[in-house]
Parts: C-alpha cells; structure tokens; sequence
C-alpha cells in the first residue's frame, strides 16, 4: 500500500517555465490537497479537491491551476514559474472517518516535491 | 477557524517526558484537536487526535481540558528519533474537506 504518491521528488526551474506536480493515492479518498512549505514554516493549502470533479482556491492559489483527474489523482501546475513558488510541495489526502469513536478527517501527506526556481 | 498558539520550540533529552502545550481559545464545538509529527524532509503524519478529556494510543497522550480552550501533547520517554516538529492542529469537516490551519509548529530537539 503505497498511500501518496508525489513526483517528481525533484525540480530546477528557470524563470517563466512551466511544470506539473503530479500527485495519486490509493486509500480511496474522495477529498485531496495542494500545499506548500517554505522554510522554517507551516504548510499553506494552495488548493484542495472535495471530490472527484470539484476543486476550490484555498489560502495561496495564486500562480498555480490544478486539475482533479480522477478519484485517484490530482495534480497541481505552475504555468510561468517564480522564483517566490520555491518551495516544497506536499500533496495529502483525507479520510472523512464516520462513526463514533473514529479519529476523523486525518489527512495522509506524500513525500514532497522540492521545487526551485532560479 | 481556531487559531492555535504553540511554543516555537523545546528541548529535552532522551528518556524524558515531554508536554507540548497548544493554545486554542476560540476552539468551536464541532472542531476536533489535532497533532501532527513532521521529520526533516518527509510530510506530516498524524498521531493523536481528541475531541475532549484523555487520548492515548501507542505513541502519545493527548490532555484536553474541559474548557477545551488548550490541550497537551505528552511524548513519554523520548528517545532521539523523536526530534521532529510537532503541529497542533483544530479545525472539522466542513463543505467536503478539512478546514485545517497549519502554523509554525514547535520544534522539538532530542538530545542524548
């Protein structure tokens, strides 16, 4: 069971390239997430995907488009990459977890991906 | 969404216990507490989650007062694997996915 999947694990950029980060799970989660983590902080969700054919901006969508392919995949693009997108990227997905005495809604994260831009 | 207040970092040594304390006064009724464990290089993995009184399981504890305005993560008996940052997160399922803030986190030094 390999949970999340992000590739790839690793990427250099020049200013104004594109790319897609690609994300899968194999947990069967209707809801999955974009987030990034500069250094030294928190991670901020960039955009998030309830269910399979709905996504929604989360705090920091600015720069980025996302496509929820199918239930298992979500990827997120960067169309004309900025150095202020370095960054590492997580990908997650979630569980809503119902019934009583069931830890809920926890969220299952990928390895990253550590991008730069230069 | 609750925001939550957590020491920016701690240290302890090996064999210790360890309480990490999160602020989180505007907690609402349906939100849930939880904390997550990041290792350099590797995303967040859940380990605790309550909603009031006493969780434990096999890594943690988890104390939440009745007001629930905070709550502790106790590490017993840390050992240097443990050296990680550690977010305390509230929040609750809401309009198809988790409305969930995470902020700096604490960090956490294991010494020998």
């Amino acid at each position: 069971n390999a949970g999340v999947t992000q590739t790839p694990k690793f990427q250099v950029l020049k200013t104004g390239q594109s790319m897609t980060l690609q994300c899968a799970q194999d947990m069967n989660h209707n809801s999955m997430y974009w987030y990034r983590q500069d250094p030294g902080m928190g991670l901020r969700l960039i955009y998030y995907s309830a269910s399979e054919g709905t996504t929604d901006k989360g705090e920091v969508p600015n720069g980025y488009n996302v496509s929820r392919l199918n239930k298992r995949e979500f990827s997120l693009r960067l169309e004309s990459a900025a150095p202020s997108q370095t960054s590492v990227y997580f990908c997650a997905s979630s569980d809503p977890g119902t019934g009583a005495g069931v830890v809920k809604n926890i969220q299952y994260f990928g390895a990253g991906t550590r991008l730069s831009v230069l | 969404l609750a925001k939550t207040t957590q020491p920016i970092s701690m240290d302890s040594y090996e064999g210790q216990e360890v309480n990490i304390t999160c602020s989180h006064n505007n907690i609402a009724t349906n939100d849930y507490i939880t904390w997550y464990q990041q290792f350099p290089s590797q995303g967040p993995r859940f380990i605790i989650q309550g909603y009031k009184t006493k969780v434990t399981n096999e890594v943690a504890s988890l104390f939440i007062p009745a007001d629930r305005k905070s709550s502790t993560l106790s590490l017993p008996r840390v050992s240097l694997s443990d050296t990680a940052v550690y977010y305390c997160l509230v929040g609750r399922f809401s309009g198809g996915y988790n409305k969930l803030i995470f902020g700096a986190g604490t960090r956490l030094a294991v010494h020998p």
